[in-house]
């Protein structure tokens, strides 16, 4: 059974800090991963996507890929109050999504 | 430019019937798959469809069905409802056949009663 696993939270950062959100999945051939926010109510909303073991850097986004270890992970920094939502993990050979992170920033 | 469409945006049937859900792609894009998330869970892949053809399924039973049409648009369809199919039913559309940058509608709330 293939799995995509994250942490369900809720991960609770004060404003500014950095959020670290972290997902590691099972099927050791999957070749792209994907973060997306969902807004409570909201569909999912693209983030970023990283293809290459290294760190990928989006503003105050940063993901980090390590296929060795199969996880994935997503920084967030100077977090703000409008980054509270659910984070998802996905992985794209079979679109699998992990069940999100609850992510809370207080002001 | 107009982002992923779905329609209905609230639907709420009888157990034993029928539901159709319908979706327009973002202008230019080719591909569409179908998700369904529960609550507090991750979507559940469905179907994706690329140039109106079948391209990938995830496991749902046969009562579940769709198609693409030569617009890129699609439907989603759900024989015999059941209570357990209530859910956010999500489209997304990517730009090629491979589904990972997809980019979603806004979902069809479906209630089963």
């Amino acid at each position: 059974q293939k799995e995509v696993e994250q942490n369900s939270g809720p991960l609770s950062v004060p404003e500014g800090a950095i959020a670290s959100l972290n997902c590691t999945y099972s099927d050791r051939g999957s070749q792209s991963f994907f973060w997306y926010r969902q807004y409570s109510g909201k569909s999912p909303e693209l983030i970023m996507f990283i293809y290459s073991n290294g760190d990928k850097e989006d503003g105050r986004f940063t993901a980090q890929l390590n296929k060795a270890s199969q996880y994935v992970s997503l920084l967030i920094r100077d977090s703000q109050p409008s980054d509270s939502a659910t984070y998802l993990c996905a992985v794209r050979n079979d679109m699998r999504f992990g069940a999100g992170t609850r992510l809370t920033v207080k002001p | 430019d107009a982002g992923v469409t779905q329609s209905p945006t609230h639907l709420i049937k009888t157990r034993g019937q029928h539901v159709t859900l319908r979706c327009s792609p973002i202008s230019g894009h080719k591909s569409v798959s179908w998700y369904q998330q529960v609550l507090g869970q991750g979507p559940q892949f469905i179907f994706q469809y690329y140039e109106k053809e079948e391209r990938g399924r995830g496991n749902f039973p046969d009562r579940f069905s769709a198609r693409q049409f030569p617009n890129y648009s699609s439907e989603l369809n759900v024989n015999a409802l059941l209570l357990g199919d209530s859910a956010l039913y999500l489209c997304a559309s990517s730009p090629g056949d491979l589904p990972g940058e997809q980019y979603f509608g806004p979902g069809t709330r479906l209630t089963v009663t």
